[in-house]
């Protein structure tokens, strides 16, 4: 068993609406938490930092939740441009991925 | 800034041939990491430098895999006798600390024939 699992997708979001999903992993002694982004072919990119408090950036907001170990994206008034795979990853020091989750938004 | 930089981008590879992927990290990060990514996986750890020291190699999946950092700085990773099962992208990531975030470069896609 993968220590972070995730929805492969896809999942197809109309323009403008608002999608979520989360990722679950199974070391609870992971302390950090983030989101990537991968487009096809592409390298990884840091969308955004997991704080245990929750944070948001722009229209990308995300959620730790410790006991349950889950941590969550959710994207509003999502774009064309957001179509991507979400990587979710955590870890202590060393990092795992997730298999990641497409989202593919569409006109 | 410049961001982290691998070379070759492509290389292809005849099998039992021995290849070198080389990363150029962020200037002043002090840890380097290796993954390798299969086409619709994430990217799994192969191993992870502190400085010219490898802290965890435990990713690394067999002995004819050998990375080094020697200076701190650029790292190389190494695949002797390379095998089909080899063919992938090998992705280089640095970071400030090693417990932050970490930005990785475009990687190196392997194929071996």
């Amino acid at each position: 068993r993968k220590e972070v699992e995730q929805d492969p997708g896809p999942f197809n979001v109309p323009e403008g609406a608002t999608v979520a999903f989360n990722c679950t992993y199974s070391n609870s002694a992971s302390q950090s938490f983030f989101w990537y982004r991968q487009d096809c072919r592409k390298e990884p990119k840091l969308l955004m930092s997991v704080y245990s408090s929750g944070n948001e950036d722009g229209r990308f907001t995300a959620q730790l939740n410790r006991a349950s170990q889950y941590i969550s994206l959710l994207i509003r008034d999502s774009k064309l441009s957001d179509s991507a795979t979400y990587l979710c990853v955590g870890g202590r020091g060393k990092l795992q991925f997730g298999a990641g989750t497409q989202v593919v938004v569409t006109p | 800034g410049a961001g982290v930089s691998q070379s070759p981008r492509y290389k292809v590879a005849k099998r039992g041939q021995d290849v070198a992927l080389r990363c150029d990290p962020i200037s002043g990060h002090v840890s380097l990491f290796w993954y390798q990514q299969a086409l619709g996986q994430g990217p799994e750890f192969l191993t992870y430098f502190q400085n010219e020291a490898q802290l965890d190699k435990s990713g690394l999946p067999s002995d004819r895999f050998f990375a080094e950092r020697p200076e701190g700085s650029v790292s190389t990773l190494k695949i002797q006798r390379t095998q089909q099962e080899d063919s992938a992208v090998y992705l280089c990531a640095s970071s400030p600390t090693g417990q932050d975030e970490q930005f990785f470069g475009p990687g190196t896609r392997l194929t071996v024939l």
